[in-house]
């Protein structure tokens, strides 16, 4: 069985400042790990993923996370954050059954 | 492309009716999903199909039931609705040969049970 805690359910932060969500997993197998990022009234979409190799990967608009095993742990960050960014952030965790593990998501609110 | 699309977006129904939700796919995905998201929760896996004719249940089945008749198509029906099914519902597909194949999400439908 596997699991996904994440440890903020909201998180609000002011435009430029950094942020920091916490995902913290437990699984009895290798595990692939993921992002992904839900804007008001939309689906999820991919965000990053870790899949093996480097421990930190980054997506294309400035967000990274790093994977840390002994932690368990798969928490992303943003130097600085953009009014854009407000959306919730869903980390997810897959092992051998090809199913999605959902952590129950932070809401990130950038402020002006 | 339109990639995962769902119909309806919206529905109301009163307790004991019946629907059906529809998702189709056009990217040749052979893995499809149903979740449903409730605030605090997550998204919570209700059924899922690794191909044509198979389905599967997930974490949270009880009250569903689903159908995958056609590779393009997953639908999932509610036969006697009750307000505990008020939710967000989100369909998904993956390529799925393996378990990091990325899943791509619907838009959603928004159901209220009265």
């Amino acid at each position: 069985a596997q699991s996904v805690t994440q440890l903020d359910s909201q998180v609000p932060v002011f435009e430029e400042a950094p942020v920091e969500l916490r995902c913290n997993y437990s699984s009895s197998v290798s595990v692939y790990l993921f992002w992904y990022v839900q804007y008001p009234n939309q689906g999820l979409q991919l965000l990053l993923k870790y899949l093996s190799g480097s421990t930190l990967v980054e997506s294309i608009n400035g967000f990274e996370a790093e994977f840390n095993k002994s932690q368990t742990s798969f928490h992303l960050r943003k130097p600085s954050v953009h009014i854009s960014d407000t959306a919730e952030y869903f980390c997810a965790v897959s092992g051998s059954a090809r199913q999605l593990t959902f952590g129950s998501g932070t809401q990130l609110t950038v402020l002006p | 492309n339109a990639g995962v699309t769902q119909t309806p977006k919206f529905r109301v129904l009163k307790t004991g009716q019946s629907m059906t939700l529809l998702c189709a796919q056009d990217m040749n995905h052979e893995y499809m999903y149903w979740y449903r998201q409730d605030p605090g929760m997550g998204l919570r896996l209700i059924h899922y199909s690794v191909g044509e004719g198979t389905t599967a249940k997930g974490e949270v089945p009880d009250g569903y039931n689903v159908s995958r008749l056609k590779k393009q198509n997953f639908l999932l029906g509610l036969e006697s609705a009750a307000p505990s099914q008020t939710s967000v519902y989100f369909c998904a597909s993956s390529l799925g040969q393996n378990s990091y194949n990325e899943q791509f999400f619907g838009p959603g439908t928004r159901l209220t049970v009265l």
